[in-house]
């Protein structure tokens, strides 16, 4: 069966520092992956998605990045955090021509 | 402007009664629609979903939603709740030949014993 990991799961990083979050998929092959941020009231946000190792599409501009060095790995990168990038972000995946997605238990992160 | 509409955030209902959760969406075309839910601690997760056929799709939990297409809505039902229903809900659309899914704020369901 298939299982997505992120960690950490919860991170307090101070203003000005990098950040740096991983997700894995285990189970599967080739899968899309997807990076949102979740804030309370505001629904989820899709930051980032990829198609395959070295593909990524940004959605929302921002001091985020997004890398994906091998096929089930994704990671959410920043260089300097804003108190502003403080939420929960989730990783989720999918199959290919498959119309669900599948999500990760999350980070809670904290920019003070 | 927002493309996937949850309306009342909180609602807070009482045990057996009945819960409806509207959804609408402003894409033309065809659709792929979901409901996610997410309890207290766990992963967001599958409720229902929404391809083609019947448009009253059951999912688990005795939870159904009906796609109304005139309507552009999908509304989310459960006949009568129960305290462990306490949870999120998020409404999602798929377009059609597009990778992404777009999501609504999404409810915050209290359920009280």
């Amino acid at each position: 069966s298939q299982t997505i990991h992120q960690w950490p799961a919860t991170l307090v990083q101070p203003v000005g520092s990098p950040l740096s979050l991983e997700c894995t998929v285990e189970g599967t092959s080739n899968p899309n992956l997807y990076w949102y941020r979740q804030a309370a009231g505001r629904g989820l946000q899709l930051l980032f998605y990829s198609v395959g190792i070295g593909q990524i599409s940004s959605e929302v501009p921002q001091n985020l990045s997004a890398s994906r060095p091998q096929d089930r790995q994704f990671i959410l990168s920043s260089k300097k955090l804003l108190l502003s990038d403080s939420g929960f972000y989730l990783c989720a995946w999918k199959k290919g021509l498959s119309y669900e997605q599948y999500f990760g238990p999350g980070t809670r992160l904290t920019v003070t | 402007a927002q493309s996937v509409s949850q309306h009342n955030h909180h609602v807070i209902l009482s045990e057996a009664a009945s819960l409806e959760l509207g959804c609408n969406y402003s894409y033309g075309g065809t659709v792929n629609l979901f409901w996610y839910v997410q309890y207290p601690g766990q992963h967001l997760q599958l409720l229902l979903k929404y391809f083609s056929g019947d448009p009253l799709v059951k999912g688990i939990k005795g939870f159904e939603a009906e796609f109304i297409k005139s309507k552009f809505s999908f509304n989310l039902r459960k006949p009568s709740v129960q305290w462990s229903d306490t949870a999120e809900y998020f409404c999602a659309v798929k377009r059609d030949g597009n990778n992404r899914l777009a999501f609504g704020k999404g409810n915050q369901v209290v359920v009280i014993p």
